[in-house]
C-alpha cells in the first residue's frame, strides 16, 4: 500500500552524512506534513521528526528533516553506530483518508 | 510518563476475530485531545496504519481495513481496543498501540505484540 517511496537501504561510515529520501504525491507530502520514525532492531518505532522539520525534545540535532514539493528528506549528520536502524517516513493522504508510511530505509553504519 | 501496553491472544485461527487491548498509564485517554491509534507491522516489513479513536470517542479507519475493523475505548479502565474480524494469514503482524496529538504523529508507542493467524 506504500505510496511513499523510500530507498530500501543507505549506508555510511561514522561521521559521514547520510540522506534518506521519501517521495510521494500531491495528496500526501504535497499537502501535509511529513513525519519520520526510527526503529531500532526489535523495538517499537520512535518519533524522530514531526511537521516535516521539527525535532521532539531529546532527539539529537544530528537529525534533520526537510520537505520540498512532493518529496521529503531525512538527513543524519555525524553518523554514529547507534544510528543503525530502519527509518520510515509518514504523511496523511487526503485521497486515501488515512496515514501512509513509506516502505522504510535500512541505514547501515559501515 | 505515558506508557502503553498491548495485550491479547498471540494466536488466532483463520476466519476468527483478533482482539487486542491497549492499557494506558500516565495519562487519561479522554483528556487532552489525543489520537489513540493502532499500527501493525508484518514480519520483516513496513508499517501499516490501522486507525485511530479520538479522545471524544469517534473512530477513523484505514479504508483498506475499514470493513473489518472496530476501535473502541473503555474510559473506566483507561483502555482502548482493536477488533479485526475475519482474519487470514495476511493479518499476522506485530500490533502496536500509540498516542499522538495529531493523527499522523505517534509520540508514544507500546512495545508491540505479535499476533499469528494460524489453524
Amino acid at each position: 500500500q506504500s505510496v511513499l517511496t523510500q530507498p530500501p537501504s543507505a549506508s555510511g561510515t561514522p561521521g559521514q552524512r547520510v540522506t534518506i529520501s521519501c517521495s510521494g504525491g500531491g495528496a500526501n507530502i504535497g499537502s501535509n506534513y511529513v513525519y519520520w520514525y526510527q526503529q531500532l532492531t526489535r523495538t517499537a518505532p520512535k518519533l524522530l521528526i514531526y511537521r516535516s522539520n521539527q525535532r521532539p525534545s531529546g532527539v539529537p540535532d544530528r537529525f534533520s528533516g526537510s520537505k520540498s514539493g512532493t518529496s521529503a528528506s531525512l538527513a543524519i549528520s555525524g553518523l554514529r553506530s547507534e544510528d543503525e536502524a530502519d527509518y520510515f517516513c509518514a504523511a496523511w493522504d487526503d485521497s486515501l483518508g488515512g496515514v501512509l508510511f513509506g516502505g522504510g530505509t535500512k541505514v547501515t553504519v559501515l | 510518563q505515558v506508557q502503553l501496553q498491548e495485550s491479547g491472544p498471540g494466536l488466532v485461527k483463520p476466519s476468527q476475530t483478533l482482539s487486542l487491548t491497549c492499557t494506558v498509564s500516565g495519562d487519561s485517554i479522554i483528556s487532552g485531545g489525543y489520537f489513540w491509534s493502532w499500527i501493525r507491522q508484518h514480519p520483516g516489513k513496513g508499517l501499516e496504519w490501522i486507525g485511530y479513536i479520538y479522545y471524544g470517542g469517534s473512530a477513523y479507519y484505514n479504508p483498506s481495513l475499514k470493513s473489518r475493523v472496530i476501535i473502541s475505548m473503555d474510559t473506566s479502565k483507561n483502555q482502548f481496543s482493536l477488533q479485526l474480524n475475519s482474519v487470514t494469514a495476511a493479518d499476522t503482524a506485530v500490533y502496536y498501540c500509540t498516542r499522538g496529538d495529531f493523527k499522523e504523529r505517534f509520540d508514544y508507542w507500546g512495545q508491540g505484540t505479535l499476533v499469528t493467524v494460524s489453524s
